[in-house]
């Protein structure tokens, strides 16, 4: 079974500060992990996916993720936010096997303040 | 491209009445999946369509819930006997084979039971 922890539900910033959200998982097969934006009254919107060789991920906005297997972590990182950033990210990882289904962390609300 | 969609975005329902959410995926993409973002549980899977076939049904709460796809396309998911734990936004996404291609995902129908 897989499971994804993510450590923070709400994180308040300043405007231009750097920010870590933080995503622990569990799998007991191969590995792919997603971070997913969901703005207000909006759906899911794919920030940034590790599927296989470099393990620092670049992804959409200036978010970037590093997969660490040993600490079997995958935490979203950006160097200065904006107000702009202000949503819940949602860490994911995808099953293998027969249905490629996505199990979800709890999400994390990222407040930025001017 | 046009994106997923999803009718209708707010379906406000009473307790014991059947209800039919629409999902219409990117063009082409033969992979559908319908998940549940609520409160108390987040987002959870709950199934995966390949083509017209369903091969994990898993995450359907209760024999109330049911989906069908037609086409290789539309996918309707129909809650009879609504109950109130029903309440929650229901998440349409399509990827183009399924595997570990992107999920993209659709604005949701917000449910409301009465």
């Amino acid at each position: 079974a897989q499971s994804v922890t993510q450590l923070d539900s709400q994180v308040p910033v300043f405007e231009e500060a750097p920010v870590e959200l933080r995503c622990n998982y569990s799998s007991s097969v191969s590995v792919y992990l997603f971070w997913y934006v969901q703005y207000p009254n909006q759906g899911l919107q794919l920030l940034l996916k590790y599927l296989s060789g470099s393990t620092l991920v670049k992804g959409i906005n200036g978010f970037e993720a590093e997969f660490n297997k040993s600490q079997t972590s995958f935490h979203l990182r950006k160097p200065s936010v904006h107000i702009s950033d202000t949503a819940e990210y949602f860490c994911a990882v995808l099953s293998g096997g027969s249905n490629y289904k996505l199990t979800f962390g709890k999400g994390t609300l990222l407040t930025v303040n001017p | 491209g046009a994106g997923v969609s999803q009718s209708p975005s707010n379906k406000v329902t009473e307790k014991g009445k059947d209800v039919e959410l629409r999902c219409d995926p990117i063009s082409g993409h033969t992979a559908l999946y319908w998940y549940r973002q609520s409160l108390g549980q987040g987002l959870e899977f709950l199934i995966y369509f390949q083509g017209n076939s369903a091969p994990d049904k898993s995450g359907l709460p209760s024999d109330r819930f049911s989906a069908e796809r037609t086409g290789g396309s539309v996918s309707t998911l129909t809650i009879q006997r609504t109950q109130q734990e029903d309440s929650a936004v229901y998440l349409c996404a399509s990827s183009l084979t399924g595997s570990t291609d992107t999920q993209y995902f659709g604005p949701g129908t917000r449910l409301t039971v009465l």
